[in-house]
């Protein structure tokens, strides 16, 4: 079992649309991140969360840590948001940078 | 928040041959990563890079294929070495300055080794 899962691994949209992104994980963590990948492959951090609720334009990142959960979502979805959504998860001790990766949820919004 | 600029974005190479992908940071930072992301996967933490002294490697990189320089706190530098197809991947620069702030990348360089 991954450490951290992702869902859905795709999604359509309609633009418009209100969209929410799911990321479980399995382990203790001092921050979760949201991070957008384009297609080129740069990446973008959108948030980083060690709880509550953040709010960035149309994003909107929750988390529940006694859940092991957090959610992405996106108000008035734009063909502009078509991207890969990265959940990732630092945990305690071991090397700074490892962050745990999910697998994306890829994003496509449709005019 | 830092800006990255990591040089090339993209190349195509030979098999047999190396690659040295560069990474330059608007500002001093505490800590440079290296990942890679092969095709359909997540992104894996190849090693961080430690200014002045050899990088620190993750399970299953060793120094000898992925050579890494820090000369300073704004650059570094990752070396693909002895090209294979299965190095094909993209392969980022990360920096963090403080554990409790967010890691930002770069945009990535995507290689393919024919």
């Amino acid at each position: 079992k991954n450490e951290v899962e992702q869902s859905p691994q795709n999604l359509t949209a309609q633009e418009g649309e209100f969209i929410t992104i799911n990321c479980s994980y399995s382990v203790g963590i001092s921050a979760l991140h949201w991070l957008q990948q384009h297609p080129g492959g740069g990446i973008v951090s959108l948030f980083m969360l060690s709880s509550g609720k953040k709010k960035h334009g149309r994003l909107i990142a929750t988390i529940n840590i006694q859940e092991k959960h957090s959610s992405l979502h996106i108000t008035a979805s734009h063909p502009r948001d078509s991207a890969v959504y990265i959940c990732a998860v630092r945990g305690y001790g071991g090397s700074q940078g490892n962050l745990i990766f999910g697998k994306g949820t890829k994003l496509s919004v449709k005019p | 928040s830092a800006v990255i600029s990591q040089k090339p974005s993209r190349d195509i190479c030979q098999r047999g041959t190396s690659l040295t992908i560069q990474c330059q940071v608007d500002s001093q930072v505490t800590m440079m990563f290296w990942y890679r992301q092969q095709p359909g996967q997540s992104l894996t933490l190849i090693a961080t890079a430690n200014q002045g002294s050899e990088a620190t490697y993750e399970s299953g990189f060793v120094i000898d294929k992925f050579p890494i320089s820090r000369p300073n706190l704004t650059f570094s530098t990752l070396t693909v070495s002895n090209m294979s197809p299965e190095d094909s991947s993209i392969y980022l620069c990360s920096v963090l300055d403080r554990g409790n702030q967010p890691q930002h990348f770069g945009d990535g360089t995507r290689l393919s080794i024919l």
